[in-house]
């Protein structure tokens, strides 16, 4: 595997479910980003992990939790979701200080 | 005003044209500048990054930059069809992260 990978690349869930997005990535980075991709909204910063700490938290609503077990894994756990936030969400990663980053391909979310 | 701004289009230019894509931003201390490429359905790729004042060229791609206007561009000469799609400016400021205007669909038509 190369570059940046995200699992599932498609989700659909009930607003009860719950369920979790996979980041991987393979290029060395030390820094980690979820963003959400709206349609017709530019992209949105969700949270930024640098060295596995957490350095930014967007004013994210909490039914959005971050994990980052080490530099090269993160997660998106996700419970209670609302129909608003159906959106593609994008993992990113980058060499810290925050050079050019570089974006998995992404996970189409549907709430039902 | 926002943070970064671009016309969203769409821009559409005949294929062989240039394409001139534009973005503006209000953080004067911004020092490094972004354009992704984005197709439909799918993630953003990193095409160009500038630091400096100028041209930056790769390619069929040059970016330039004016800090004093707070104005980068993209140039996509000799553009196809392939080129089609959105693309987005992102500006990195004195807070270390990485904004995003909401991007310019190009056409390139046959």
């Amino acid at each position: 595997e190369t570059g940046v990978t995200q699992t599932p690349r498609h989700l659909v869930m009930g607003m009860t479910n719950k369920k979790s997005l996979k980041c991987e990535q393979h290029l060395g980075h030390n820094a980690m980003y979820w963003y959400k991709q709206s349609a017709k909204k530019p992209l949105e910063l969700m949270f930024v992990y640098n060295f596995k700490e957490q350095t930014e938290n967007n004013s994210v609503p909490s039914r959005f939790s971050p994990e980052c077990p080490n530099s090269s894994h993160l997660f998106l756990h996700l419970h209670t979701l609302q129909p608003e936030d159906s959106a593609l969400y994008l993992c990113a990663s980058s060499q810290d200080p925050p050079y050019e980053q570089y974006f998995g391909p992404g996970t189409r979310l549907t709430v039902t | 005003q926002k943070e970064v701004e671009q016309n969203s289009g769409p821009l559409s230019v005949p294929e062989g044209a240039i394409a001139s894509l534009n973005c503006t931003y209000s953080d004067r201390g911004s020092q490094s500048f972004f354009w992704y490429r984005q197709y439909s359905g799918k993630s953003p790729e990193l095409i160009m990054f500038i630091y400096s004042n100028g041209d930056k060229e790769d390619g069929r791609f040059t970016a330039q930059l004016n800090k004093a206007s707070q104005y980068v561009s993209l140039l996509i000469r000799d553009s196809q069809p392939s080129d089609s799609a959105t693309y987005l400016c992102a500006v990195k400021g004195n807070t270390g992260k990485l904004i995003f205007g909401q991007g310019t669909t190009l056409q390139v038509k046959p």
